[in-house]
């Protein structure tokens, strides 16, 4: 069975601070893929990121970057200079290798950033 | 801007009513999905078409029936539906389904209420 958690609920920060959302998983099978999406009010999940299990670098994209441990089961996203238009619900999900196509989602963290 | 495209973005129907939902894509993907999302809930996958073909059936009643009239195409025919039906629907397509590469793209959604 897979898991994906998301403890924060809800996050509220002041425009242009930092902010780490947290992503821990639990699945057995030993290939995997791990993805964010964001969720805006309009309600289209937008992706973000897919990261693989077997390669374990760390990615920036922007104000946005990921950091992937193998040995916590976590999966982080940092927001840098958080801006008012990052206000969202964010999900961490995972697919397995032989999970087909479905995707384990999170309970998702929604993001309030205040100007 | 997205390039799965659903419409229509918001439904009101009572629950005689027969009404469809429509997804359409253009990237050339070959897997299609239907997702209810409750509010403040993570997606939950309902359907599954892989190369024209139904895949997957996550035991959605049969109040709601999908159709792919062709790989760019899906549609969610919707009659006697209940009062905790109203969601949000959300269509979705990726590239190579089962492969590795595999990543899932979503729409707008559509905003669903039954009166």
């Amino acid at each position: 069975a897979q898991k994906v958690t998301q403890a924060q609920t809800e996050i509220s920060v002041v425009e242009k601070e930092d902010v780490t959302l947290d992503c821990v998983y639990e699945t057995r099978d030993t290939t995997y893929y791990l993805f964010w999406y964001k969720q805006p009010p309009s309600g289209e999940l937008v992706f973000l990121i897919r990261r693989n299990s077997f390669d374990e670098q760390n990615e920036i994209s922007g104000r946005y970057s990921w950091n992937f441990q193998k040995s916590t089961s976590s999966f982080n996203f940092t927001i840098t200079a958080s801006q008012v238009v990052d206000s969202a619900v964010y999900f961490c999900a995972l697919r397995a290798e032989g999970g087909y196509q479905k995707v384990t989602f999170g309970t998702g963290t929604k993001l309030q950033v205040i100007p | 801007d997205t390039e799965v495209t659903q419409t229509p973005k918001h439904l009101v129907m009572g629950m005689t009513n027969k009404k469809s939902l429509k997804c359409e894509q253009h990237m050339g993907h070959r897997a299609m999905y239907w997702y209810k999302q409750k509010a403040k809930k993570p997606p939950e996958l309902m359907f599954v078409y892989s190369y024209e073909k139904l895949s997957i059936n996550e035991s959605v009643p049969s109040r709601f029936s999908p159709e792919c009239p062709n790989s760019s195409l899906l549609n969610l025919h919707l009659h006697a539906l209940q009062p905790e039906d109203s969601a949000l629907y959300l269509c979705a397509s990726s590239q190579a389904p089962g492969t590795r590469q595999d990543t899932i793209y979503f729409g707008e959604g559509s905003w669903l209420t039954v009166v």
